[in-house]
């Protein structure tokens, strides 16, 4: 089937790297999305990688490896302000349609003092 | 400013009604989208719509009806059907173009059957 796999839970500290990764089984795949989700909140895009490689926007990187199907979200300096559910996201095809989002289960990062 | 807004933040249900949750966004997006959040369940694809009069069946379709009568809006009608309707629904739109992926988010509908 088409999924996408990532670690239920993970707890850093303040101040730690910490690595959430993902696993995706999806046809015609584009590249890969992270998103960000405060609890009882929206989810926000945080990044996308359309290529191998890792891209970096402030504190966050994200890697993707077509070749093993897996990317990361590293986070670094972390904050407690990072304590959030954090869903990886993946464009699934369905024959000639446009397509459409689907997301990992989540990963809730505590972020502790 | 542009954005997308679901309408109502909260709403209570009784068993055997329907109701509607409202989705609007004025970014002039196609594609928008219907999700199911449940604790530990992650977002679950409920319906989408790639263009004004014309939507696909998500992956748990059963129990929900939309419609896409303007480019702006998408409602979702959460059917006596529908057997555990209690949960977070999001509302998302983006453009539907091949290499993109950012899709924006409502603030979500939190529905509770009473």
């Amino acid at each position: 089937g088409q999924s996408l796999e990532q670690p239920s839970e993970v707890t850093a500290v303040e101040g730690a790297i910490v690595q959430i990764n993902c696993t995706y089984q999806t046809s015609g795949f584009y590249g890969l999305s992270w998103y960000q989700q405060h609890d009882g909140g929206a989810p926000t895009f945080l990044s996308y990688n359309a290529l191998d490689g890792l891209e970096e926007t402030g504190r966050f990187s994200s890697f993707l490896s077509r070749s093993d199907s897996y990317g990361y979200l590293l986070l670094q300096e972390l904050q407690m302000k990072d304590s959030a559910s954090y869903f990886c996201a993946a464009r699934r095809d369905y024959g000639g349609s446009q397509g459409n989002l689907i997301f990992g289960k989540g990963t809730k990062l505590s972020v502790k003092p | 400013d542009g954005g997308i807004t679901q309408s109502p933040k909260y709403l209570f249900r009784k068993e055997g009604q329907n109701v509607t949750l409202s989705c609007e966004q004025n970014l002039n997006h196609d594609a928008m989208y219907w999700y199911r959040q449940d604790p530990g369940q992650g977002l679950r694809l409920i319906y989408y719509s790639q263009i004004v009069n014309d939507f696909q069946k998500g992956d748990i379709a059963e129990g929900y009806s939309v419609s896409r009568e303007k480019k702006e809006s998408f409602p979702l009608t959460v059917t006596s059907a529908q057997k555990n309707p209690t949960a977070f629904y999001l509302c998302a739109s983006r453009f539907p173009g091949q290499m993109n992926t950012e899709a924006f988010f409502g603030q979500g509908t939190r529905l509770t059957v009473v």
